[in-house]
């Protein structure tokens, strides 16, 4: 069974403060993601990988830098939070390439709250 | 990236009744996946379907890719199957773009 482990759970944050949400995969998966869900909009995607070394912008990357050092771990960093970034983040995981089955593996969620 | 619009927002069923989702994208897709998201928040896929009509368990999936749409048949529903339904499509196969989804509600 695919295993995508996120931490911290929760989060409260101060405005200005640095925020690291962290991310672990033990399935091996080549791509890994990052999506905000907030009431409304669904999930939405920030940053995603294609593998160690390598970070690609979503549709909503301003405010939140990627960071892939190695296949199993990818973290999402927000240097400056501020209060909309109060949401809740998912990391996933996923195989590269090939037709139709690209099934993403979710971690349970990450609530930040940015005071 | 795709734009995704499903339908409708919310849907509340008697127990036993069967459901119609439907999703809508701006862009020819070359993946289309189906998730449940639980009222507690975890995700799982529920099934793949680029094209054509696919069926698992109670879930019937008929995308339309000429179209850009695809549905999501529940039969005969249960309390259990009480969350949000949210579809991805994706223009590549390495990414997927979620629509806001549809909350289902089935009561006994």
């Amino acid at each position: 069974e695919a295993a995508v482990t996120q931490s911290p759970r929760n989060k409260v944050a101060v405005t200005g403060g640095k925020v690291t949400l962290s991310c672990n995969q033990t399935n091996n998966h080549n791509n890994m993601y990052w999506y905000r869900q907030d009431t409304g909009h669904g999930l939405r995607l920030i940053h995603y990988s294609y593998g160690a070394g390598s970070t690609e912008k979503g549709d909503i990357p301003d405010g939140y830098k990627a960071s892939r050092p190695s296949q199993e771990n990818f973290s999402l960093i927000l240097e400056l939070a501020t209060p909309s970034q109060t949401s809740v983040y998912f990391c996933a995981s996923g195989v590269s390439g090939g037709a139709g089955q690209n099934t993403l593996y979710f971690g349970a969620g990450t609530r930040l709250s940015v005071l | 990236g795709q734009q995704v619009q499903q339908s409708p927002a919310s849907l509340v069923l008697q127990e036993g009744e069967n459901a119609e989702l439907q999703c809508n994208f701006s862009s020819t897709a070359t993946q289309l996946q189906w998730f449940y998201q639980s009222p507690g928040g975890s995700l799982v896929s529920l099934l793949s379907n680029p094209s054509g009509t696919k069926h698992t368990g109670r879930l019937t999936s008929t995308t339309v890719t000429k179209e850009r749409r695809s549905s999501l048949h529940i039969s005969s529903s249960q309390t259990t199957d009480s969350g949000t339904y949210l579809c991805a499509p994706s223009s590549n196969y390495n990414v997927l773009y979620f629509g806001s989804g549809t909350k289902l509600t089935v009561e006994p």
